[in-house]
């Protein structure tokens, strides 16, 4: 079975721009998670998508959204970007919502904001 | 809030050797504790879960143990190995039902 994939891998933008970035889950997984890296703050939960509908979102800032489509595949949106935003933005699939399910990670994509 | 707190020192330890690292948590006791690697440049890999009633669990070279009273949970690599060398992270659920993850633990192993 084919992992979780994150494209882009890497990403430059600069601030005020807006950036969109596409997950897609290991197959017949429907839960999607979020989460931002940095070495400052770690790993920090950014919102879960399950069968399209968003369940649970972490404490950032609405300029931080996301969707789910039909087939789990999930986007995460980040508007009017700021220099704090540069990150490692990881997702993670399981096959329902529990969190005792394993996660399964993908890569990430580095963005950098200039 | 729930917190989990690791050592944020890298921890050098000889091949051969146990490493042992250490995830504390800070108010409620979880329902259970799970344990990452974390390799650079790429996402956690899940390695093992161990729940609130369970003092210990094992998988090959692997042992994580779950501490109640101390609010801790140890994790051991026995054996080690400088392929074991990346960074340990644990997570919890605390509400939301979303993973809440420490900071992570480094470890390097020597040849």
């Amino acid at each position: 079975k084919a992992g979780v994939t994150q494209t882009p891998r890497y990403l430059i933008k600069t601030r005020g721009q807006q950036v969109t970035l596409s997950c897609s889950p290991i197959s017949g997984h429907r839960s999607v998670s979020w989460y931002q890296q940095t070495p400052g703050q770690g790993l920090q939960f950014l919102f879960e998508y399950f069968s399209e509908t968003q369940r649970n979102k972490g404490n950032f800032p609405g300029r931080f959204s996301g969707r789910q489509f039909s087939n789990s595949r999930s986007e995460m949106n980040v508007s009017t970007l700021e220099l704090g935003d540069s990150a490692l933005y990881l997702c993670a699939s399981s096959l329902s919502r529990g969190t005792q399910e394993t996660q399964y990670f993908g890569p990430g994509t580095r963005l950098l904001v200039l | 809030s729930q917190k989990i707190e690791q050592n944020s020192e890298a921890l050098n330890i000889q091949e051969g050797k146990t490493a042992t690292l250490t995830c504390n948590y800070t108010n409620y006791s979880p329902a259970y504790l799970q344990w990452y690697r974390q390799d650079p440049g790429r996402g956690p890999v899940f390695l093992l879960l161990i729940r609130e009633n369970e003092k210990e669990k094992r998988k090959e070279r692997l042992k994580v143990t779950f501490d109640t009273t101390l609010k801790q949970s140890l994790f051991h690599i026995t054996a080690s190995q400088p392929a074991d060398s990346a960074t340990y992270l644990c997570a919890c659920e605390t509400g939301r039902r979303a993973l809440t993850f420490g900071s992570g633990t480094r470890l390097q192993v020597q040849p």
